[in-house]
Order: structure tokens, then C-alpha cells, then sequence
């Protein structure tokens, strides 16, 4: 997906119920891994991140889980408000940060 | 806190116009980065400085100048602009390498070649 464009993957997810963004990422030796959040409009904000030395971190509301056998990384937003509807994006680094194009979350009501 | 600001937020250019885009932050931060962002692509690294009086190359440079005459300034400058040049541009800081703490964005700047 994309974050500005026309042809972003979506999700919709319904008000109080949790959300869950995938992200694959390309290589292996990738260390550090960041999700951002980008509403209309707005830059990129800075959500969760996580080393390659966990598999799992929390903040408030979120969770990021990195499953490296797999290449994946996943974002879960706990009971979804309507403030949570936006473009989501992962980061991964090795030699250089790569952005992925992201997912547009939706909230029904 | 103002944190990362950019001017200005929309620019509609002719091609062959030159212009300059302005980021400023005041969080003390010493690395900032100029990215474009267009659709089907994520954010693509332009140039960016890892301190006052420093800039370097991202990824895609060409046609694009930088300058750092300032910490908490980072100029973005269009010498010639092109219709491909069309695109979002956000302005990131961050106080260590990217490669150590996620960035702080602006609001970003839409600009338009015709």
C-alpha cells in the first residue's frame, strides 16, 4: 500500500474492537523497526518501535510483535476510537531506513 | 513545543521555477532529513545533516540542494523544478542517528510543478 495514494491496502475495523496491521519486511539482517501513524494530512508520527532482540513490545494501547523467522512485523491497537482512523506504516533499518507504503485503517461506528 | 515546522505547507511551481523550502525544529535536535513521499512509494530519503554546516546525499538527490547554516534550520532548494519533482515533502529530526530513535516530522509541503 501507499500512504498518499489511491490504492492503500485497507482495514476496517469496528469502534471498541481491536485492530491488527501486518507489515512483511524484506531483510533479515534488519535490526530496528518502527510503526508510524499518518493521518490526513499530517507527517508520519512516531507510534511503537522495536529491536531485532525482541519479539515484543507494548505501549499504551499498542503492541508490536516481530516474528523474524517470517519477516513479519504486526501492530495491534487495543478497543479502536474513531482518532485511531489513519495511514499506517513500518520502517525497517539495516544499512539504510526503509519505509514501507503503508495500510489505511478505517473505524466504523 | 513547536517541534518540527515547515513552510510553507502548499506550492503550485512552473517547471524551470526555483524555490526553497524551509524546515525549522526547536528541539535541539542535531539530525534532520528532507523526504518526498508519492503515491506507491513510501518515503523516499532526499538529503539530510547530521549536524550544523554538514549535509549528504539520501537517495535520491538529484535536482535537489541543501543547506545547514543553522542547527535548528534545514533548507530544501528546487533549482530548476521538474513536473517529476512533484510530490510531498516532509521535513524529520532526530537528536541521534535515524538509525537509533525514530524521527520527528513536520506537517509536510505540497508542491506541484506544472
Amino acid at each position: 500500500g501507499e500512504s498518499v495514494g489511491l490504492h492503500l491496502p485497507t482495514l476496517s475495523v469496528q469502534e471498541g474492537d481491536n485492530s491488527i496491521i501486518n507489515c512483511a519486511y524484506s531483510n533479515s539482517a534488519s535490526d530496528y523497526f518502527i510503526w508510524y501513524k499518518q493521518e490526513s494530512g499530517k507527517g508520519p508520527q512516531f507510534i511503537i518501535d522495536i529491536r531485532s532482540n525482541m519479539d515484543k513490545r507494548q505501549g499504551q494501547r499498542v503492541t508490536v510483535l516481530l516474528n523474524k523467522t517470517v519477516k513479519h512485523l504486526s501492530l495491534q491497537i487495543a478497543a479502536t476510537q474513531p482518532g485511531d482512523s489513519a495511514v499506517y506504516f513500518c520502517a525497517e533499518r539495516n544499512e539504510k531506513l526503509t519505509f514501507g507504503t503503508g495500510t489505511r485503517l478505517t473505524i466504523i461506528p | 513545543n513547536a517541534g518540527v515546522t515547515q513552510t510553507p505547507k502548499f506550492r503550485v511551481l512552473k517547471t524551470g521555477q526555483s524555490m526553497t523550502l524551509l524546515c525549522a525544529q526547536d528541539m535541539n535536535h542535531e539530525y534532520m532529513y528532507w523526504y518526498r513521499q508519492d503515491p506507491g512509494m513510501g518515503l523516499r530519503l532526499i538529503h539530510y545533516s547530521v549536524g550544523e554546516g554538514t549535509t549528504a546525499k539520501g537517495e535520491v538527490p538529484d535536482g535537489y540542494n541543501v543547506s545547514r547554516l543553522k542547527k535548528q534550520n534545514f533548507l530544501l532548494g528546487l533549482e530548476s523544478a521538474a513536473p517529476s519533482q512533484t510530490s510531498v515533502y516532509f521535513c524529520a529530526s532526530s537528536y541521534l542517528s535515524y538509525s537509533n530513535q525514530p524521527q520527528h516530522f513536520g506537517d509536510g509541503t505540497r508542491l506541484s510543478i506544472l
